[in-house]
């Protein structure tokens, strides 16, 4: 079945290191999507690509980077420069040339940094 | 309205209650209208895509209904299930640059107690 994967579900990581966050998708989906999730927050875009090799920033991409090598996969290095890192991170996809297109999503990766 | 704004932000009902909630959205430069359910530790789920004034979706006991000219949806749930249990997202499409991308609000959390 297609879908998203996010590796892995839960991640602990000391502060001051950077860590890499999975998504790979096999639903031949163009664009791709990470989003933030705090408590009583609603979802904020992080990054986003709409093709390979070419990637936008959201809302809040400080401390943050990406890359698009290849079609499946859109990891997220969340850096040392974030201030705030520990949060709930979900990555989606959407099929953009239909337009009303909605995402589909991966399950999350919620990282804890002590 | 600059952002998407959902209310209440979460309620708790009977089983077998109706209930609905309102998600406000910015009406200019409006494209799309999207419902996600997503439910504790799973990945959000698309409900509904809404793109036309006065257009009305239901699947199984749920329904929505759009204006775009005022800019709201209500999302409606007729004999409420414990299933039905989960966090309600809305999220707004526009038109023009960055158009694949969703602006969510902060859900409504459903708490439906048997």
């Amino acid at each position: 079945d297609g879908g998203i994967t996010q590796s892995p579900k839960y991640l602990f990581r000391k502060e001051g290191q950077n860590v890499t966050l999975s998504c790979e998708q096999n639903l031949n989906h163009d664009a791709m999507y990470w989003y933030r999730q705090d408590p009583g927050q609603g979802l904020r875009l992080i990054y986003y690509s709409q093709i390979v090799n070419d990637f936008q920033k959201g809302d809040i991409a400080e401390g943050y980077s990406v890359s698009r090598e290849k079609k499946e996969s859109f990891p997220l290095t969340v850096t040392s420069a974030q201030k705030n890192p520990t949060a709930f991170y979900l990555c989606a996809s959407s099929h953009p040339s239909t337009g009303f297109y909605g995402y589909t999503f991966g399950s999350g990766t919620r990282l804890t940094v002590v | 309205i600059l952002n998407v704004e959902q209310s209440p932000q979460s309620l708790h009902v009977q089983e077998g209650d109706s209930t609905n909630f309102t998600c406000s959205f910015p009406s200019s430069n409006f494209y799309a209208l999207h419902w996600y359910r997503w439910e504790t530790a799973k990945s959000p789920e698309a409900l509904f895509v809404m793109t036309l004034n006065g257009d009305e979706k239901k699947k199984g006991r749920i329904s929505a209904t759009l204006n775009t000219k005022e800019g709201y949806s209500y999302l409606y749930i007729k004999g409420s299930q414990p299933e039905d249990s989960a966090t309600y997202l809305c999220a707004s499409q526009n038109s023009g640059a960055g158009s694949y991308q969703l602006t969510f609000g902060k859900g409504t959390k459903l708490s439906v107690i048997p």
